[in-house]
């Protein structure tokens, strides 16, 4: 148990539509960075937030946001949906500003199928 | 851009049938390697973190080893429930800004009674 949860497990939505994806840090961890995991592949970075700023981002457009709340909550909002963003979203929660080295432990993730 | 390698992409093996998965990666200056297990359907879970070439770490029937151009997780007479995917991920400096872990694809590992 990592103590990083994330909501909600499962969602389907039309193409062209909003989500919002929701992930609750362990406590005391002042990083949370998302993840997209396409079947049959890695995780690849979208995004880290520290101190509930954006201090790093992966090769996603901008229609890929989010916001990191001081009680270790945050958001992975995605806008106009495509069908290609079908995949697993994972949260994980780090105690580090760049990284460092330090582990990042994961959520369960959130399986987002787009139609 | 960091870049991480797996092989074999899948690997079956008897129960108690030891061996090793390879990672091989670049990176322009190493922060550190992540080794995770992930069931079907969960996020990933971790396992080891190395720093330097020459360091190994241990946790019952896994031992990882790192190189400064590659890492190694040896299994040791696995079980049934070792059976996962196995990711390996590095995280790089850079010139600024937080960077996030780059994962290769994973070793797909089933282990049969």
């Amino acid at each position: 148990e990592t103590g990083v949860t994330q909501s909600p497990t499962h969602l389907i939505k039309t193409r062209g539509q909003q989500v919002t994806l929701r992930c609750s840090s362990q406590s005391g961890h002042n990083t949370v960075s998302w993840y997209q995991q396409a079947l049959g592949q890695g995780p690849q970075f979208i995004f880290q937030y520290y101190r509930e700023e954006e201090n790093g981002r992966g090769n996603f457009p901008p229609r890929f946001s989010g916001l990191q709340f001081p009680n270790y909550s945050s958001e992975l909002n995605v806008n106009a949906l495509e069908l290609d963003d079908s995949a697993l979203y994972l949260c994980a929660s780090s105690l580090d500003k760049t990284g460092g080295g330090a582990e990042a432990f994961f959520g369960q993730g959130t399986r987002l199928t787009v139609v | 851009e960091d870049q991480v390698t797996q092989s074999p992409e899948a690997l079956r093996l008897q129960e108690g049938e030891s061996s090793s998965l390879n990672c091989s990666y670049t990176v322009s200056g190493l922060r550190g390697l992540f080794w995770y297990r992930q069931d079907p359907g969960k996020g990933p879970e971790f396992l080891f973190t190395l720093y330097s070439a020459g360091e190994e770490k241990e946790k019952e029937r896994l031992k990882a080893t790192l190189t400064k151009k590659e890492s190694f997780l040896h299994i040791t007479a696995p079980k049934p429930e070792d059976s996962a995917t196995y990711l390996c991920a590095v995280q790089g400096y850079s010139g600024g800004g937080a960077d996030g872990l780059t994962f290769g694809k994973g070793t797909h590992l089933i282990i049969q009674p």
